[in-house]
């Protein structure tokens, strides 16, 4: 299996620019998880989806952020307008839940908001 | 809620030395991961540890988890500078909304 896969690697873009991130889970996963990653604030859970259904999005930290998952093969995670302070890596994963196994960490997305 | 907390969150030490990093939260909970990551990569699976009591060890690192306390230890042996990265423990809560909540990680320095 090739693992969660997530791109673009890195993304640098100007202020108030949409953001696209894109994360596909590996197959047969149940949940899909979005984390971000800052030195100030470490690893937050931002969403995360069980069937390709949205179960908690608390961690999205404002309505500029969106996630989406249309298919048990793909997810992405939106932001419109971006803002410097979104700079961050974000990171996908995927779990079967179901056997209660551990997360299995995309490769992560560099985001630069100039 | 849920939180998760490590300490330390920053440590240097010499290559050939002892010593653990511990990790508290705040529910119950009957399932602990520890996670690495080195600088710039993704995390990487470490250990699972799935009850009270349970230890796992793989080369200079052991892993327990004491589910009363609330409690999860990774003990590092005779520190080698290879294990210079950033260690998560992350908590699932028992019978709960299948979260899982990492702590802030500590960030472990060996010096040759």
């Amino acid at each position: 299996d090739a693992g969660v896969i997530q791109s673009p690697r890195h993304e640098v873009t100007e202020m108030g620019q949409e953001v696209t991130l894109r994360c596909k889970p590996i197959s047969g996963h149940d949940y899909l998880f979005w984390y971000r990653q800052t030195m100030m604030r470490g690893l937050e859970l931002l969403i995360y989806f069980n069937n390709n259904v949205p179960i908690d999005d608390s961690g999205m930290p404002e309505d500029r952020f969106s996630a989406k998952m249309p298919n048990a093969s793909f997810s992405t995670l939106k932001i419109q307008p971006s803002e410097p302070r979104d700079s961050a890596v974000y990171f996908c994963a995927s779990s079967h839940r179901g056997r209660r196994e551990k997360l299995f960490f995309g490769s992560g997305t560099q985001l630069s908001v100039l | 809620e849920l939180k998760v907390e490590q300490n330390p969150l920053f440590l240097s030490m010499q290559e050939g030395k002892n010593y653990t990093i511990y990790c508290n939260y705040s529910t119950t909970s009957d399932r602990l991961y520890w996670y690495r990551q080195d600088p710039g990569k993704s995390l990487e699976s470490l250990f699972v540890l799935l009850s009270n009591g349970a230890v796992k060890q793989e080369g200079r690192l052991m892993a327990s988890l004491d589910t009363k306390a609330r409690l999860s230890t990774l003990h590092i042996t005779a520190a080698v500078h290879d294990l210079s990265a950033t260690y998560f423990c992350a908590v699932d809560r028992k019978g709960g909304d299948d979260k899982i909540i990492f702590g802030k990680g500590t960030r472990l320095h060996i010096l040759p």
